[in-house]
């Protein structure tokens, strides 16, 4: 069965500070990693990674894939109270065949606080 | 990114009665759209594929006669669940994946807030 960790399961943290949350994964033919920010409705697409080692990057977002060790990482440079929202994690894979899906980790809440 | 709209958007029904959520694309094709479930401070859990023109893949233990899934159009996905009852309360979410492009990217509607009284 497919499964997606996410650590920490929850965060607190000071405005300015950096954060790194962690993803690994078990996937069936793994196809792309797929970070997301939910608040209170539904998720908002952060950033895509198919392939190790290369660095996505958007304002004080950066994000990156080992396929190696089944792993990814999202960090948040100089963190906002804007940034506080649970953050998701899912993997795309076929798996029984040409199904594609995400399973999704449980998410890491992260709390900034002024 | 890619807009995807849902409707309605919060919906109180009394034990018992059906309710039908739409979900649409609004500036692109989907060829799949997907329906999840999300209970207070869990995950999402996918409850059915569907592409268009063809039958929804239901996951193991999502009971395909109570949650209807018609996919009739490129652009429009609809999500009945029958007979509800309470514990069918929850957020219930759907995304989109388009043709094209970044195909793997998922776009996700804002979802329906569910609630059987």
């Amino acid at each position: 069965e497919d499964k997606v960790v996410q650590s920490p399961l929850s965060l607190v943290v000071h405005e300015g500070d950096t954060v790194t949350l962690n993803c690994s994964y078990e996937v069936t033919n793994f196809r792309s990693l797929l970070w997301y920010k939910q608040e209170k409705k539904a998720p908002t697409f952060l950033f895509m990674l198919t392939s190790s080692g290369i660095e996505k990057k958007s304002g004080r977002l950066s994000s990156i894939l080992d396929k190696k060790e089944l792993f990814s990482i999202l960090n948040i440079t100089a963190t906002q109270t804007g940034d506080s929202a649970v953050y998701l994690c899912a993997v795309g894979g076929y798996s029984g065949g040409s199904n594609y899906k995400l399973t999704f980790g449980k998410g890491t809440l992260l709390t900034v606080n002024p | 990114g890619a807009v995807v709209s849902q409707h309605p958007s919060r919906v109180i029904c009394k034990s018992g009665t059906s309710v039908k959520i739409e979900c649409r694309s609004l500036d692109f094709q989907a060829t799949t759209m997907f329906w999840y479930r999300q209970f207070p401070k869990q995950s999402l859990m996918l409850m059915a594929t569907s592409n268009e023109g063809s039958k929804a893949t239901y996951e193991q233990g999502v009971e395909k006669d109570k949650f209807l899934i018609n996919h009739a159009s490129l652009t429009l996905s609809t999500l009945t669940v029958t007979s509800a009852h309470p514990e069918d309360s929850s957020f219930y979410i759907c995304s989109a994946r388009g043709r094209g492009g970044s195909t793997d990217t998922q776009y996700f509607g804002p979802g329906t807030r569910l609630t059987v009284l």
